[in-house]
Formats: C-alpha cells, structure tokens, sequence
C-alpha cells in the first residue's frame, strides 16, 4: 500500500511572501500520478496541480509549483506571493498508473496573514 | 472538468436514524467515489460505485452501514445507517476529471452531525 505523509500540520505566511508545504510518499512502483489539492472552509476539494511521475519538469499552474524530486520520493509545492485566498487546509495525494484510487496525507492548515 | 450537484450540504441527525446523499453530475462517469473526512482529518475511501454493478467497498467499511446506489451513469446515492456519534464526517462524492491521472472532481461536501 502507498502511504502519504505531510509533515508539516500547520503553516503560516505573511500575504505576498512564499511558502512550501512538504510531502513525502512511500511506494515501490515506477509510474504514478502526484497531486495537490487544496480544501478552503468552504469543504470544496479544488485540485491545485498534478505531475506525471515519468515527467522531469517540475509542474507549474501560475503561483502554485511543485519540487519533484522522484529518488526522493518527495512532492513539494512551493505557494509564491501568497494571497489571502490561499487560506486553506492542503492535502497531498498519490495515485498509481493504472489504477484510479487517491492516497491521501494527512493534510497541513496554511494561514496567510494580512 | 465535471459539475457535481450534492445534495445535502449539511444535516443534523438523531442517533439510530438514516440519512441519504445524493451526487448528481452533469456528465456520465464510469466510476463515482464515496469519501468520509473525519473531523480535522483526511479523506479516506469508503467505497467505489459503478454503474450496474454493486459497489467496491474499502477495508473497514460495509455495505450494510454504508449502501450505496448507483442507477446511471450521472448519479449516486450514498446511506449513512444507524447512525452514531462517530459517524459526524464531511461525506464527499468525486468523479475522475477527464483521462485517467488528470485529477479527479469533488462534490461540495454533506456535513453531518449525529446527536
């Protein structure tokens, strides 16, 4: 079984400045899916970035990039000039090739401070 | 990406009662997915309904506490059974978002309390 870990259960960040969230993973296969999602108060899961394992390049949507980092096994996303909408609670997660379930981290709380 | 419309947002229940989810999506999906997010916690899989067939049930959950219908291809029903207090989760529906490995789409979430 894949396991997903977030290390961090809480981080806070001043709006405008940069924070990185941690994720390490557990697994023995070679080809897998990566995720990012994001869960403000509002309850809805908001997929924030996703990379292919046989991808190189790290992945970038506009302010959210990843560090990736597959000998590791490390997935990294790296928040830059934060906003207050980035408030929320992010959850890494894990899926393997051919398969279509989601392992979940535990989560880290971001609070972006005005 | 896919719409889910679900249905409640939040409820209070009485202990030993039943309450019912729905997940409407506006397009058809081969696989919709049961999540609970227990309070402060992760999303763990309850169980994986497709269409025509009984659902796929993880490690620690069963049918008979969770049903679980699947009469088309847009839509899901998941029943939380006699009901405890242990049962106050975030529900959450989702459906895989296009191809395979490109993310999946999650419904709005039911927040249930059992008092």
């Amino acid at each position: 079984a894949q396991t997903v870990t977030q290390s961090q259960p809480e981080m806070s960040v001043q709006e405008a400045e940069t924070v990185t969230l941690s994720c390490t993973y557990d697994t023995s296969e070679n080809n897998y899916y990566l995720f990012w999602y994001k869960q403000p108060p509002s309850r809805q899961m908001i997929l924030v970035i996703r990379q292919e394992a046989y991808k190189q390049q790290n992945a970038t949507e506009n302010r959210f990039s990843v560090n990736f980092q597959k000998a590791a096994k490390s997935f990294s996303l790296k928040i830059s000039d934060s906003q207050l909408g980035d408030t929320a609670m992010y959850f890494c997660a894990f899926m393997l090739f051919h398969d279509y379930k989601l392992s979940f981290g535990a989560g880290t709380t971001v609070t972006v401070r005005a | 990406s896919a719409v889910i419309s679900q249905k409640p947002s939040r409820d209070i229940c009485q202990r030993g009662t039943s309450l019912t989810i729905q997940c409407q999506v506006d397009s058809q999906v081969t696989m919709m997915f049961w999540y609970r997010q227990q309070p402060g916690q992760s999303l763990t899989l309850i169980a994986t309904a497709n269409q025509g067939s009984e659902a796929t049930y993880e490690s620690g959950f069963v049918i008979d506490k969770f049903p679980i219908s699947r009469p088309n291809l847009t839509f899901s029903t998941l029943t939380v059974s006699n009901m405890s207090p242990e049962d106050s989760s975030i529900y959450l529906c989702s459906v895989e978002d296009g191809v395979q490995g490109d993310g999946y789409t999650f419904g709005s979430g039911t927040r249930l309390t059992v008092v």
